[in-house]
């Protein structure tokens, strides 16, 4: 099975940088996804891991580590729109989500 | 190219009703996924296809049946409501389960089902 933990909430000011952790402990690993999904809408894919190292887009950035079972996700130049909760999800043959962690960013 | 859809949008049932929830997805992708997700609770696999004529059981497969006979279509059917079931449903589709450096063949939502069971 998977096990799956990231932070429930975190806050941050307009223009700042906030950085989302997930650790995670599985029985099999094809990857590590992180969503994106505003309050009563689907999640919309943000980023991808399935070697080591930072994956780079735009303002988003994620980093894997295998042997650790870690992962986080950066959030740079936070905008307003930016207020949605995040989800990291593990993919074995299917994919397992954390509860995910709701960024709320402040003027 | 609509992506996936879902009907309904909402839904009320009572306690002991059966409903339907459809979902279709026009990018020919072989797999295809139902999720619920509770308040402040990730994403649990209900059921999932790998293709038209297969299914299979996720985390959380009790009280619902799932049918694929299409590429397209991955309806939800419950069929005695209860409380517990209430709950937002997602439905996805993806071209492949297995990522790979290069192609995350990441999973596409629909827009959801909110569904309450008084």
């Amino acid at each position: 099975g998977q096990n799956i933990d990231q932070p429930t909430e975190m806050t941050a000011t307009e223009g700042a940088i906030v950085q989302i952790n997930c650790t995670y402990q599985t029985s099999g690993f094809n990857g590590l996804f992180w969503y994106q999904q505003h309050a009563g809408e689907a999640p919309t894919f943000l980023s991808y891991n399935v070697l080591d190292g930072l994956e780079e887009k735009g303002r988003f950035s994620s980093f894997l580590s295998r042997s650790k079972g870690y992962s986080y996700l950066l959030l740079k130049e936070l905008q307003m729109k930016d207020s949605a909760s995040y989800l990291c999800a593990v993919a074995d043959y299917k994919l397992s989500f954390g509860a995910g962690t709701t960024v709320t960013v402040r003027a | 190219n609509a992506g996936v859809t879902q009907t309904p949008k909402f839904r009320i049932l009572k306690i002991g009703q059966s409903m339907t929830l459809q979902c279709t997805q026009d990018m020919n992708h072989n797999y295809m996924y139902w999720y619920r997700q509770d308040p402040g609770m990730g994403l649990k696999l209900i059921y999932y296809s790998v293709g038209a004529g297969i299914t299979d059981k996720g985390e959380v497969p009790n009280g619902y049946n799932v049918s694929r006979s299409t590429t397209e279509d991955f309806p939800l059917r419950l069929e005695l409501a209860a409380p517990s079931q209430t709950s937002v449903y997602f439905c996805a589709s993806s071209y492949s389960t297995t990522p790979r450096r290069g192609n995350s063949y990441e999973q596409y939502f629909g827009p959801g089902t909110r569904l309450t069971v008084t």
